[in-house]
C-alpha cells in the first residue's frame, strides 16, 4: 500500500513569514513528486514538481526532496494571505503514471 | 491558457439514477484521468484512459463506473446506479505526453455530485 502522509494542520503563519509544509512517502521506488494548491471547493492546481534530490526554486516557492529519507517539503517565502489554502503532496512511483495524494495540509496566513 | 473544462459544475441526482459527468481535456493532451474527492478527504484516483482504452483503474472503479471518449474532444464518466456514497467532487485531469515522463496532470474545476 503506497502511503503519502501529511500533517493536516492547520499551519498558521503571519504574513511575510516562511511557511514550511512537509510530506513523507512510503514507496522507495517513487520518482516524481508534486505539490498542488487547493482552495476550498476548487480543483488542485499544480505549483511545483521535483524529480531529483535537492532544492528546486520557483519564485517564492522552494521544493526540497530527500529520497533517502523519503521526504519532500515545500517552503513558501514571504507568505501572503492569498496563500491560505490546502497544499496537497502527490507522489508517483516509477512504474505508474498515477500519483498518490496525501490528505493535504491546511495553511492559514494571517495579516 | 488552455484548460480542462468540466460540466456540469454541480449535479444533483436521486439514488439509483444514472449520471454522466463530462470533461473536455486540453486539446493536445492524450492521457485522461478521473479522480474523486469526498468532502474533507484526500483526492482518490479512479481511472486513466489512453488510446481509447482504460490503462489503469483503482478498486473504487467497479462495474458501476464506465468511461468513454465519444468524439475527439469529450471524455465522460458514467455512474450507472448512483449510491449515497458516490457523493463527492469529481475531477477530470489530462496530460500531455511530456518530456522525460514528467507526468504533469492538469485538473478541471470539478463536478460536485450530490446523491440524495
Amino acid at each position: 500500500q503506497k502511503e503519502v502522509e501529511q500533517n493536516s494542520g492547520p499551519l498558521s503563519v503571519p504574513e511575510g513569514a516562511i511557511a514550511s509544509l512537509n510530506c513523507t512517502y512510503s514507496d522507495r521506488g517513487s520518482q516524481s513528486f508534486f505539490w498542488y494548491r487547493q482552495y476550498s471547493g476548487k480543483s488542485p492546481e499544480l505549483i511545483m514538481s521535483i524529480y531529483s534530490n535537492g532544492d528546486k526554486e520557483d519564485g517564492r516557492f522552494t521544493a526540497q526532496l530527500n529520497k533517502a529519507s523519503q521526504y519532500v517539503s515545500l517552503l513558501i517565502r514571504d507568505s501572503q494571505p492569498s496563500d491560505s489554502a490546502t497544499y496537497l503532496c502527490a507522489v508517483k512511483a516509477g512504474g505508474s503514471y498515477i500519483p498518490t495524494f496525501g490528505r493535504g495540509t491546511s495553511l492559514i496566513v494571517h495579516p | 491558457e488552455p484548460e480542462v473544462t468540466q460540466t456540469p459544475s454541480h449535479q444533483v441526482t436521486q439514488m439509483g439514477q444514472e449520471v454522466i459527468l463530462r470533461c473536455v481535456p486540453i486539446s493536445n493532451h492524450l492521457y485522461f484521468y478521473w479522480y474523486r474527492q469526498i468532502l474533507g478527504q484526500k483526492v482518490e484516483f479512479l481511472v486513466s484512459f489512453y488510446n481509447n482504452e482504460i490503462s489503469e483503474k483503482s478498486e473504487i472503479f467497479d462495474d458501476q463506473f464506465s468511461v468513454e471518449r465519444p468524439d475527439g474532444s469529450n471524455f465522460t464518466l458514467k455512474i450507472r446506479s448512483t449510491k449515497l456514497e458516490d457523493s463527492a467532487m469529481y475531477f477530470c485531469a489530462s496530460r500531455h505526453p511530456g518530456q522525460l515522463g514528467k507526468n504533469i496532470q492538469y485538473f478541471g474545476a470539478g463536478t460536485r455530485l450530490s446523491v440524495l
